[in-house]
């Protein structure tokens, strides 16, 4: 079975912080992702990586950055917390080949920044 | 711009058989995916469509007609279990591409 694994299932921080939400997976995968997750925004992607020290914009990353130093994980930064950034981050690891290269998803942090 | 729309929530009755719809409009399309979220926890992994057509897992089945840019998830003998969010999510490019996410529909399950 594919675990990824993150750092904390609940995080609280103050304005202003800087905040690293970590994420580890066990099955070799190649892909990384962070997305938050909001209500009635969906799942919108933060960052990825498809290798180690490689790293690409997603569609939200200002306020973020990441760190892919080892192939099994993937960080997740933010540099100055901030209350707009109160929410569910999900990592997800996936293969970089076969049919489907399905994403598997952590079990998510929820960051709620004072 | 990349567009996928699926309703925001249904309702349906323990036993019943309940379809989710998904449109989509994308710069291309490499399959097409559905996951199922429960309240508090992680997506995961329900079905994949690359090819127009049924594919059917146990109760689940999902349908892709890429002409028509629709999919559905069609979920029969519905238990209390299956209320959860249902994702549709379209990887857009071959490759490595990630998959861009619907919003989700919402679905409760009532006896």
């Amino acid at each position: 079975d594919v675990k990824v694994t993150q750092s904390s299932r609940y995080l609280v921080k103050r304005t202003g912080e800087k905040v690293f939400l970590e994420c580890v997976q066990d099955m070799d995968h190649e892909n990384m992702f962070w997305y938050r997750q909001d209500p009635g925004l969906g799942l919108r992607l933060i960052y990825f990586s498809y290798d180690v020290k490689m790293k690409e914009k997603g569609d939200i990353p200002e306020g973020y950055s990441v760190s892919r130093e080892k192939k099994e994980r993937f960080s997740l930064i933010l540099e100055s917390a901030s209350t707009n950034q109160t929410s569910m981050y999900l990592c997800a690891s996936s293969l970089d080949r076969g049919p489907s290269r399905e994403q598997f998803f952590g079990p998510g942090t929820r960051l709620t920044v004072l | 711009g990349q567009n996928i729309d699926q309703p925001t929530e249904m309702t349906a009755t323990e036993g019943a058989i309940v379809q989710i719809n998904c449109t989509y409009q994308t710069s291309g399309f490499n399959g097409l995916f559905w996951y199922q979220q429960h309240a508090g926890e992680a997506p995961t992994f329900l079905s994949y469509n690359v090819l127009d057509g049924l594919e059917e897992k146990g109760r689940f089945s999902s349908f892709l007609s890429r002409s028509k840019g629709y999919s559905y998830l069609l979920l029969k003998e519905l238990q209390m279990k299956d209320s959860a969010s249902y994702l549709c999510a379209v990887r857009d490019h071959s490759g490595n591409t990630p998959l861009v996410f619907g919003k989700g529909t919402r679905l409760s399950v009532i006896a």
